[in-house]
Order: structure tokens, then sequence, then C-alpha cells
């Protein structure tokens, strides 16, 4: 159980275009869901926290018109990096929870987004 | 901000010892901690958990130890083998009442590697 589903994998896109990432909990309803960052040989960072039917809360430093989040449903929640640039090229991760707080967050299996 | 930190960045063991991964936090008001360990290219696995009125927690083949007091944790893996190869994350989340509650804060992560 607590499966988490990303996708797509791998995007490999110009720069400018904008990218949309899913993430679903396909076995259970997620109030939660969490975006996270990673860069080749750190630590996972948080980014912005989501909560079904409000807005995401995002994490200091973080630019919410830059990493657009809906979690229109409890099952699915979205991220659209938009105008992408070779700077935003990097390995983006959700993770899902059906409570907050003493839970364990559920993760995907990652995309892994490289900007031309 | 407080975060949390790992004391060996690598550690490399022959198939069939006992492995011990380190982690320290400095936030106090944490109190509930996730071990997860992540294979190359995917998301981090759910390894188990501790609450902090607890001060071990044994799962198969891993334990879970809690130290308070110099707000230590560590995961202990028996009998290592080639498919424990991976990068180990310990992660903490704040108590209720915060506007952290529920956020996941990771640890730099250690590299395990286990020789056949």
């Amino acid at each position: 159980g607590a499966v988490v589903s990303q996708h797509p994998s791998w995007v490999i896109c110009k720069s400018g275009t904008s990218v949309k990432i899913e993430c679903r909990s396909l076995d259970f309803q997620a109030t939660t869901m969490f975006w996270y960052r990673q860069f080749p040989k750190q630590s996972l960072m948080l980014m912005a926290t989501s909560n079904e039917g409000s807005k995401a809360t995002y994490e200091q430093g973080v630019e919410k018109d830059k990493f657009l989040i809906n979690h229109a449903s409890l099952t699915l929640s979205t991220l659209t990096v938009t105008s992408a640039h070779p700077e935003d090229s990097s390995f983006y991760i959700c993770s899902a929870s059906s409570a907050r707080g003493h839970q364990p967050q559920h993760f995907g299996d990652g995309t892994r987004l490289s900007i031309l | 901000g407080e975060s949390v930190g790992l004391h060996l960045p690598t550690l490399s063991v022959q198939e069939g010892d006992n492995s011990i991964i380190n982690c320290a936090y400095s936030n106090s008001a944490s109190d509930y901690f996730i071990w997860y360990k992540q294979e190359s290219g995917k998301g981090p696995q759910f390894i188990i958990d501790i609450r902090s009125n607890m001060d071990k927690r044994q799962g198969q083949r891993v334990t879970v130890l809690l130290n308070k007091t110099v707000k230590h944790l560590s995961l202990q893996i028996a009998a290592t083998q080639p498919g424990d190869s991976a990068v180990y994350f310990c992660a903490e989340n704040p108590r209720a009442g915060g506007t952290s509650y529920g956020k996941l804060t990771f640890g730099q992560g250690t590299i395990l590697t286990v020789h056949p």
C-alpha cells in the first residue's frame, strides 16, 4: 500500500518551456502533498506544501509564480515549472501523506528535469 | 534555521556485517523521526520511524535508536546485503502546534556501499 506515482520520470526540453509534473496517490487519499527538489549528491529540499482544495504554502526562497502547484483532488497534485531555464534543471520529487504529522510521507520516484 | 545532519557521508561494509548510520538533529521541537533509503534515480523509500516517546524500535533487519539527551538518531542494519547499498536519509518532523508541523527536514545523507 501507500503507492505514489509521479509522471513523467524524465523530461528534456528547451529553455522557456513550461513543464508540468503530476503526482498521484494510487491507493490512499492524500490530504497533504509535498514537493521537493534534489540536486546531485545532495539532500532533499522542501519547496512547497500542498493541501487539497487550498493554495500551496511555499518555503522561503521558492518563487510561487515560477513553480505553480495545484492540488485539485485528494489523489492528484501537479507542479508546473513555468518558463524553465537551465538553472531549473534538477530532480523533483513529490510525497504524499494521508495525515499531517506523525505519519511517514510516501514518495514518488521523482522527475528528472533537464532544460537545454 | 535548525537542521538535521549526519556524521559520516559514506560508509563501506562487507556483506554480512552490521551497519550503523548516524544522524544528529538540532531541533529540540522535533518529536517524530524517519529513516529513508534512496536508490539511484528513485525517490526515498520508507524504512522505519520512531516517535520521541520511544528510545528504540525494531523492524525487519533494521533498528532505530533515539537518544534525545544528545539529540542523536541511528539506524542499524543487521546482516547487510548488497541490495542495501543506497543513500540513507534521516528526517525529522516538528511536533504539533508550530507552523512547521508535518514538514520533514532531511539530513544530508549517508552513502552506504556493501561489498560482496
